[in-house]
């Protein structure tokens, strides 16, 4: 079945420094979400990704979406505490209709 | 605007005990879900109903019930729980299935000893 894996499991960066996280898919994608668990929190969402190629930001936040829609990145420019948390992409088969299948995230400390 | 809630928060349970989570979501949604959340492991889905009336398994669906009580609740039943489903619990909704956002719940600690 689907596969969404999801690099590195852990992330320990000091304040200042970028962070980046990396979700590969076994399938093509029809889309990709990322969400942000702050510890102890539950997972929001922050962005979908649709087209092939796609890139958005949010501030400091870039999130890509691979030519060939089976990988996925996030990209945090000069990290800040306030970025500390698990950060999930999600995706689905673009084959199928089924639910969204989650990497296991990237838990990312941040040292100030 | 509560989104979606959950109950109980925390929960201690002897290992043979039953218990049901309550989850409700006040947006309108059609779609509802049940993840487990465990350490190294991510989000899991357990059971999902994707509209009102319908349920299907997840994932992970041994040992866990469902009921779609009506658009707005989705329940979780544990009938007699093991130590191996001791996890953080998270309730979810979307517009749909397909696409749509995901919205969780706060989750739900739940310990079996």
């Amino acid at each position: 079945g689907q596969q969404v894996m999801q690099i590195p499991q852990y992330q320990h960066v000091q304040e200042g420094e970028d962070f980046t996280t990396y979700c590969n898919s076994s399938t093509t994608l029809s889309n990709i979400q990322w969400y942000k668990q702050r510890p102890g929190g539950h997972p929001v969402f922050l962005i979908q990704l649709v087209k092939s190629g796609e890139v958005k930001k949010q501030k400091r936040l870039t999130f890509q979406f691979g030519e060939a829609k089976k990988n996925s990145s996030l990209h945090i420019t000069a990290t800040q505490t306030t970025d500390v948390g698990t950060y999930f992409c999600a995706g689905r088969d673009g084959g199928s209709q089924g639910n969204l299948i989650f990497g296991k995230g990237t838990k990312l400390s941040v040292k100030p | 605007n509560a989104g979606v809630t959950q109950t109980p928060k925390f929960q201690v349970l002897k290992t043979g005990q039953s218990m049901t989570l309550q989850c409700a979501q006040d947006m309108n949604h059609n779609s509802m879900y049940w993840y487990r959340q465990d350490p190294g492991m991510g989000l899991r889905l357990i059971y999902y109903s994707a509209s009102e009336g319908t349920t299907d398994k997840g994932e992970v669906p041994n040992g866990y019930n469902v009921s779609r009580l009506n658009k707005r609740e989705f329940s979780l039943r544990l009938e007699s729980a093991a130590p191996s489903q001791t996890s953080v619990y998270f309730c979810a909704s979307s517009a749909g299935v397909a696409g749509n956002t995901i919205y969780f719940g706060e989750g739900s600690w739940l310990t079996v000893v």
